[in-house]
């Protein structure tokens, strides 16, 4: 066990519709980041959030957005969503950054029908 | 542009034997190097990083990774392999242009046979 809880597990929705999916990182951490694992794209980052402010970005699309909390969990919304979402969303968090580990959670998979 | 490339999609080793699993990367300055063990339906476990020092690191499971800088590699390295090693492996570097996000390899997925 990472200490990074993701929920839900699993999410089924229809195309068009939008979605939160919700992390909460290890205590004492202040980075969260979000990534997409697909089976054509592979494991790509998305977004990371760093004690409340946006620190990068990756290949996240405009229909995805996400923040950071005071308490220091994070959010991702999905709209729109086409079936090509379809995926598994990890969220990891670390300490700060540069060579700290980055500790990943169960993960969300995402199904649009 | 920075990368990594693991080039084999799958390895296959008796149970007893030697494993490694190969990992180039592509990177301007000094390079973080990381590796991760995913298992069916669950997230991504931590094995090993190089940052700096020692070449040869040690990691959880008795794994060890070697880094060499003139063959900009990071292979993933285990003396006698067991059955419970089968895996999804992913080799990441640290995006030195975003943040300190991972650019994560394809994976190798490591089958153990008994």
């Amino acid at each position: 066990d990472s200490g990074v809880t993701q929920t839900p597990k699993h999410l089924i929705t229809a195309t068009g519709q939008r979605v939160t999916l919700r992390c909460s990182p290890r205590s004492g951490d202040l980075s969260v980041y979000w990534y997409q694992q697909s089976l054509d794209q592979g494991l790509q980052f998305l977004i990371q959030y760093y004690n409340g402010e946006e620190r990068a970005k990756g290949n996240i699309l405009e229909r995805f957005s996400a923040q950071q909390f005071p308490d220091l969990h994070s959010e991702l919304n999905l709209s729109s969503l086409e079936l090509g979402d379809s995926a598994l969303y990890f969220c990891a968090s670390s300490t700060q950054g540069g060579g700290e580990t980055q500790y990943f959670g169960p993960g969300t998979r995402l199904l649009v029908l | 542009a920075q990368s990594v490339a693991q080039p084999e999609d799958q390895v296959n080793v008796a149970e007893g034997n030697p494993l490694t699993v190969k990992c180039t990367y592509s990177v301007s300055g000094n390079p973080y190097l990381f590796w991760y063990v995913q298992y069916p339906n669950r997230g991504l476990q931590f094995l090993l990083k190089y940052i700096t020092g020692d070449n040869l690191v040690k990691g959880s499971y008795g794994f060890e990774a070697e880094f060499n800088k003139s063959q900009t590699s990071f292979h993933l390295k285990k003396p006698s392999a067991l059955v419970s090693d089968s895996a999804l492996y992913f080799c990441a570097v640290r995006d030195q242009q975003a943040g300190t996000a991972l650019i994560f390899g394809k994976g190798t997925t490591l089958s153990v046979s008994s």
